[in-house]
């Protein structure tokens, strides 16, 4: 079956510009994660939900970052005023339920750039 | 509080040798660890998981890890690398109460394997 799928593959925009990024969890999935991965580093937890709501967005760096699931399935992460940090790589990734050991799957990420 | 060290940054192996990319962990409760692959321009994609049942487990293409509580480790091997293993490897633990927080993964920075012909 389809896997996790993220738009856009790259983006590349200006510091200060406005940038959202979609994920589309595996079908039937009810729980969805958002990861950063910057250059060298491995992937850091942002954002967690549950179903529609965010279970636990304790990962934001701080309140330009926001991410929303309205239906349960897609899921957008926004960024407001960018800036030259928050280039990396964005990572999607969710699972059936959220338990012990349970295994999440990955997206391909999007590659942020801002310039 | 949960953690976890990856103790080489880059591996090089010949092709048709051992490999082992060795990994400790820190964790407040029972952990659950995992392998996680990540070739070139592709998504991260799941080797093998440790959750409470048996230490050894095997995961896929060959590759299998050994849950030490003792040593606090969970290293990956593998008996004869191939050409096609060349990838960046990442050691995770999530851990958490019984009431939660186990859905967050704790990445280690990363392996890179390199195979030579």
């Amino acid at each position: 079956g389809a896997g996790v799928s993220q738009t856009p593959s790259n983006k590349v925009t200006e510091k200060g510009k406005y940038v959202e990024l979609r994920c589309d969890p595996i079908s039937g999935h009810t729980a969805l994660y958002w990861y950063r991965q910057s250059l060298g580093q491995g992937p850091e937890f942002l954002i967690y939900f549950q179903g529609t709501g965010a279970a636990d967005d304790s990962g934001l760096p701080n309140d330009r970052f926001f991410a929303v699931r309205p239906e349960g399935s897609v899921s957008t992460l926004k960024i407001q005023r960018t800036e030259r940090g928050d280039s990396a790589v964005y990572l999607c990734a969710s699972s059936p339920q959220v338990g012990r050991g349970e295994t999440q799957y990955f997206g391909p990420g999007t590659r942020l750039l801002v310039l | 509080a949960q953690s976890v060290t990856q103790l080489d940054s880059h591996v090089s192996v010949s092709e048709g040798t051992p490999v082992l990319l060795r990994c400790n962990y820190s964790s407040s409760y029972s952990p659950s660890l995992f392998w996680y692959v990540q070739h070139p321009n592709k998504g991260l994609q799941l080797l093998l998981k440790y959750t409470s049942a048996a230490t050894l487990v095997k995961g896929i293409n060959g590759f299998e890890a050994e849950f030490k509580k003792s040593e606090t480790s969970f290293h990956l091997t593998k008996p004869s690398a191939h050409m096609s293993d060349a990838a960046e490897y990442f050691c995770v633990v999530s851990s958490g109460n019984s009431g939660g927080s186990n859905y967050k993964l704790t990445f280690g920075k990363g392996t890179l394997l390199t195979v030579n012909p």
